[in-house]
């Protein structure tokens, strides 16, 4: 079954400390990641794909397919990455639908 | 250019009754998603339509239907509510929903089923 894993409901850290938001999948295509972000009182939006291999806001996440992973990472948290962070996969097949996880929500303390 | 538009941002019903939520993608935007987030399951698929055909569908009773008309404008039906229908609904949209492509998504609206 397709399935997201995002083991942390909740993740607390202090600004400066780097911070990891994990994402585990179950996917027998090959795999098509993001993660997107809903700040408070905002609109979900994208934050990054695995495709682009891009680093925003200081994110970054690489796809380990040998342990179905994909991590969001930021080596120096901020106080306004604070948010919820939600993994999502893209299944195949006729038209495309994204699977997401139950999100993380990151707390970056002063 | 505007983003995505979901009307009405909150909405009270009681159980038995039914509502119609409405989507307006950004323009040039085909292909409308729509969600159900809640606290306990996150976001769901609910469905998705490109020019007027459901394409996708996800795994929710048949309470639950949309359409999408000529100018992409999409809306949701949910009949006979039930409290556990209570959640916020998101509408997102993209050019084709082919591929990685970036999903928009819309402020959602809030239904509490009574």
């Amino acid at each position: 079954a397709q399935r997201v894993t995002q083991p942390e409901k909740l993740l607390s850290v202090f600004k400066g400390a780097p911070v990891e938001l994990k994402c585990n999948y179950s996917y027998s295509g090959s795999p098509e990641l993001f993660w997107y972000v809903q700040y408070s009182r905002q609109r979900l939006q994208l934050l990054l794909r695995h495709i682009s291999r891009e680093s925003i806001k200081g994110f970054t996440a690489d796809l380990n397919k040998g342990e179905t992973s994909f991590h969001l990472k930021k080596p120096f948290a901020q106080e306004e990455d604070s948010a919820m962070y939600y993994c999502a996969l893209l299944l195949h097949g006729g038209s495309e639908k994204l699977v997401f996880g139950k999100g993380t929500k990151l707390t970056v303390n002063p | 250019k505007a983003g995505v538009t979901q009307t009405p941002r909150y909405l009270i019903k009681t159980r038995g009754q039914q509502v119609t939520l409405s989507c307006s993608p950004i323009s040039g935007h085909r292909s409308v998603s729509w969600y159900q987030q809640t606290p306990g399951q996150g976001l769901q698929f609910l469905f998705e339509y490109f020019s007027e055909t459901q394409r996708n569908k996800g795994n929710f009773p048949g309470r639950f239907s949309g359409r999408q008309f000529s100018n992409s404008r999409s809306e949701m039906n949910v009949s006979t509510l039930e409290l556990g229908d209570s959640a916020l609904y998101l509408c997102a949209s993209s050019v084709t929903g082919q591929g990685a492509e970036k999903l928009f998504f819309g402020s959602g609206t809030q239904l509490s089923v009574l």
